[in-house]
């Protein structure tokens, strides 16, 4: 079976511009969670969607925001984008939400 | 708010010694789980071993075992006959009982030597 799915691998964005990550579960995962991983840093929550619906969001910024379609993928968007937003993006996905989360190669964005 | 605190940024060991990765954590949660994550230069977040708090008994994962001491709030991972593919960064990581958010701590990176 396939793993978590992450796309892009890296991407190069300039200050004020929009992006869009995107996200495949495992196979039978109805649960995604997002989380940013700074250089030298372990990784901070962003948001988790399970059954398309929000069930937790971090603290970060309304420029973030995220959904979950009907195959249960998922997008991450980020707005208005800042030298601080350059990050490694970690996506997870579990059964439920709460059992084992099992993450993906992430998608590495940075900002010029 | 629960956080999780890895004191050790790097640490060393040799091929087939033995090495312990310290993890403190603070929650005022009764019900809880622990985990030790591995992220190699690949990136990918690997679980290498979890804890669930209301078993005192300590987790094992064939070379990898964890000693848990609850009223510490301490959750050290030990690493039996290293190996070089155990090179990698090692996240403790916590998550409360009926939540999905898992706290990390900032990671302690393991080199391996001959």
């Amino acid at each position: 079976d396939a793993g978590v799915t992450q796309s892009p691998t890296h991407l190069i964005k300039t200050r004020g511009q929009q992006v869009t990550l995107r996200c495949s579960p495992i196979s039978g995962h109805k649960s995604v969670s997002w989380y940013q991983q700074v250089l030298g840093q372990g990784p901070q929550f962003i948001f988790q969607y399970y059954e398309k619906e929000e069930r937790g969001r971090g603290n970060f910024p309304d420029r973030f925001s995220a959904r979950q379609f009907p195959n249960y993928s998922s997008e991450l968007n980020v707005n208005a984008l800042l030298l601080g937003d350059s990050a490694l993006y970690l996506c997870a996905s579990s059964k439920t939400g709460i059992q084992p989360q099992h993450f993906g190669d992430g998608t590495r964005l940075s900002i010029l | 708010a629960q956080t999780v605190t890895q004191s050790q940024p790097e640490m060393s060991v040799q091929e087939a010694e033995t090495v312990t990765l310290s993890c403190t954590y603070d929650t005022s949660e009764s019900d809880y789980y622990l985990f030790w994550y591995k992220q190699p230069p690949s990136r990918q977040m690997i679980l290498v071993i979890r804890q669930e708090a209301y078993k005192q008994q300590n987790a094992t994962e064939n070379r990898f075992s964890v000693n848990f001491q609850k009223a510490a709030k301490s959750f050290s991972l030990k690493i039996s006959d290293s190996q070089l593919g155990d090179a990698a960064m090692y996240f403790c990581a916590y998550r409360a009982g009926t939540a999905s958010k898992l706290t990390f701590g900032t990671g302690t990176r393991l080199q391996v030597t001959l």
